[in-house]
């Protein structure tokens, strides 16, 4: 099983809004990831987490808030968002880091719309 | 920072036809992923390549890794309607492990005609 769900599908938020994305994976993974996607575009790295810390930030800012309550779940806390954050959200998760390279899997990803 | 460049960026193939997508690392290759989008959609993990001269199958597709030209060649036989979609490069944006995530290409839109 390679399975990374991810809730909800889709979201319709406001700017003023206060909403969270969830990431959940069951095969024992410990690295988490939360990618942002805009339309026609690559998969941008946002956030990793290792071993249930936080690892990377690629800069991203503070009204992306990530949370990682256990190692098989990921959260993506969003407050007061703009228009232009309007894009598809990816988790993603791997087996471990380290040297050698692991199997990043995708969740199908929640599009968020910020009007 | 790491740079891939897929060619062609899109690609109309008639069914039944080969097909190769090219992706070149403007640094050192330590971990190459292929992965498959509909839009919209999540990614759909294809291949990892990690060692130079590495070949890697699933069903028609074949992957390959040039570790000295920093490339890798995603091969499709016998294309089907199937296999329509988008076909994304990737690699370790760090020293590998995956610890430093991955960064894309921009993707290679193939189409199957019938």
């Amino acid at each position: 099983d390679t399975e990374v769900t991810q809730t909800p599908k889709h979201l319709v938020m406001g700017m003023t809004n206060k909403k969270s994305l969830k990431c959940e994976q069951h095969m024992g993974h410990r690295a988490m990831y939360w990618y942002k996607q805009k339309a026609k575009k690559p998969p941008e790295l946002m956030f990793v987490y290792s071993y249930e810390k936080l690892s990377i930030n690629e800069s991203v800012p503070s009204r992306f808030s990530p949370e990682c309550p256990n190692s098989s779940l990921l959260n993506l806390h969003l407050h007061a968002l703009q228009p232009e954050d309007s894009a598809l959200y990816l988790c993603a998760s791997s087996p471990r880091v380290g040297v050698d390279s692991y199997e990043q899997y995708f969740g199908p990803g929640t599009r968020l719309t910020v009007t | 920072s790491q740079e891939l460049e897929q060619s062609p960026q899109s690609l109309i193939v008639q069914e039944g036809k080969n097909l190769t997508i090219n992706c070149t690392s403007s640094k050192t290759l330590y971990g190459l992923y292929w992965y498959k989008q509909k839009y919209g959609e999540g990614l759909i993990f294809l291949m990892m390549l990690q060692k130079g001269g590495e070949e890697k199958s699933h069903e028609k597709i074949t992957a390959k890794l040039d570790e000295k030209k920093q490339q890798s060649s995603l091969h499709i036989t016998a294309s089907q309607p199937s296999h329509a979609g988008i076909y994304l490069c990737g690699a370790d944006s760090g020293s590998g492990g995956g610890a430093d995530g991955l960064t894309f290409g921009k993707g290679t839109h193939l189409i199957i005609q019938p």
